[in-house]
């Protein structure tokens, strides 16, 4: 089965430092991962995802990801953190199984500090 | 207009009581999921749909019941709410069902059991 882990539960940041979020998976097969960003109050949105081809995948509102196979990791960052940034973001990889239902990791709360 | 909508946004009930939560969604895709976030948990599967004909239990389907009626609309019920089932519930659809496919969720239903 496939699962993923995501390191540090709320991560704090200075408005303008380097984004990193940690995710690891685990899959028996290549997997296809995902990034979702949860805004207060609001539903999941697609920040990126990776499926074959290229390793480096870039997102919207500026944020990129970076498949690694030997590390079984695929790291979310931003150069450079704005407000508007502050959020709960979920790495997930497809379940292959459950109608290709999302495995999703706990989560990691992103704070942003003036 | 919203491509996924849930209904209602927040509800408390009392234990014991029979409650639904509905979803309806303009996107055109044969797949639906429910989700389950706990706050620290991240989102944990309940229930998927390939078709209206076709309903499958996810990961914690236990005390849930869901219905189909139309490929727009997935409705989950639970028929006997307890405290433990206090949660956000958020519906999902894809479209043709590969482990890439992007799911597209809803806004969301705090849900409140006393």
């Amino acid at each position: 089965a496939q699962s993923v882990t995501q390191l540090g539960s709320h991560v704090s940041v200075s408005e303008g430092a380097l984004v990193l979020l940690r995710c690891n998976y685990s899959s028996s097969v290549p997997p296809y991962l995902f990034w979702y960003v949860q805004y207060p109050n609001q539903g999941l949105q697609l920040l990126l995802k990776y499926t074959t081809g290229a390793t480096l995948v870039k997102g919207i509102n500026g944020f990129e990801a970076e498949f690694k196979k030997s590390e079984t990791s695929f790291h979310l960052t931003k150069p450079s953190a704005h407000m508007s940034d502050a959020a709960e973001y979920f790495c997930a990889v497809s379940g292959g199984s459950s109608g290709y239902a999302l495995n999703f990791g706990k989560g990691t709360s992103l704070l942003v500090t003036p | 207009d919203a491509d996924v909508t849930q209904t209602p946004r927040n509800r408390i009930t009392k234990t014991g009581k029979r409650i639904m939560l509905e979803c309806s969604q303009t996107k055109g895709h044969d797949r639906m999921y429910w989700y389950r976030q706990d706050p620290g948990l991240g989102l944990r599967l309940i229930y998927y749909s390939f078709d209206v004909k076709d309903i499958n239990k996810g990961e914690i389907s236990d005390g849930y019941s869901v219905s189909r009626q139309a490929q727009a609309k997935f409705s989950l019920s639970l028929e006997s709410a307890i405290p433990n089932q206090t949660a956000l519930y958020f519906c999902a659809t894809s479209s043709v069902g590969f482990s890439t496919d992007t799911q597209y969720f809803g806004p969301g239903t705090r849900l409140t059991v006393l």
